[in-house]
């Protein structure tokens, strides 16, 4: 099983929200990893965890707050965002050492009003 | 630092046309390649890969192979059908040697396949 799960698919929010996404895969990776794409480009990456630890903040700003509860799971705790943020924000795993190949969710489509 | 340079889009074609979508990389150590597809309002499936020199990757008639004279990984599939319509991605990621990247995957720009019956 390849399956990485994304919750919420659809999300609007609006500039003074809380909202959290979430992400979860039994593929027994212990890297994951979140990536913002904006539309006709490439995934960006945001954050990288290795065995639970966050171990890549490509100089996100901090109204994005990522947080792996344990191995399987990787949620994207959002605050006081901006209408530019509005994107597809893509969850992936991978398992380090195997020729790191990640594994992609389907994505949630943020909105920012 | 690492890249990767796909062929420019939008691509159209007819059906059971051949397809041919270029990508060539730079890159300092032994990367892995790959093909990823994106179908339209869905996340990056995994198309193929191939980790070393001469590999070829193949899934659903499509193939690739590495080539390291070239430094490229084209994009083939012999007869392209309707449901084919989607982005491709090629990507790299560092080899086994530089553990410390965690796998950062560097993509090209995306290519727009488009697949007219």
């Amino acid at each position: 099983d390849t399956e990485v799960t994304q919750t919420p698919k659809h999300l609007v929010m609006g500039m003074t929200n809380k909202k959290s996404l979430k992400c979860e895969q039994h593929m027994g990776h212990r890297a994951m990893y979140w990536y913002k794409q904006k539309a006709k480009k490439p995934p960006e990456l945001m954050f990288v965890y290795s065995y639970e630890k966050l171990s890549i903040n490509e100089s996100v700003p901090s109204r994005f707050s990522p947080e792996c509860p344990n191995s399987s799971l990787l949620n994207l705790h959002l605050h006081a965002l901006q209408p530019e943020d509005s994107a597809l924000y893509l969850c992936a795993s991978s398992q380090p050492g195997q020729a790191y190949e990640q594994y992609f969710g389907p994505g949630t489509r943020l909105t920012v009003t | 630092g690492d890249s990767v340079t796909q062929m420019e889009g939008p691509v159209t074609l007819s059906e059971e046309a051949f397809l041919t979508i270029n990508c060539t990389y730079t890159a300092t150590g032994y990367p892995s390649l790959f093909w990823y597809v994106q179908y339209p309002g869905e996340g990056l499936q995994l198309l193929l890969k191939a980790t070393k020199a001469d590999d070829k990757g193949s899934n659903k008639g499509f193939e690739a192979t590495y080539r390291k004279e070239t430094t490229s990984f084209h994009l083939e599939k012999g007869s392209v059908q309707v449901s084919d319509s989607a982005v491709y991605f090629c990507a790299l990621s560092e080899g086994m040697g530089r553990g410390s990247t965690l796998g950062r995957l560097y993509f090209g720009r995306g290519t727009q396949l488009t697949v007219w019956p």
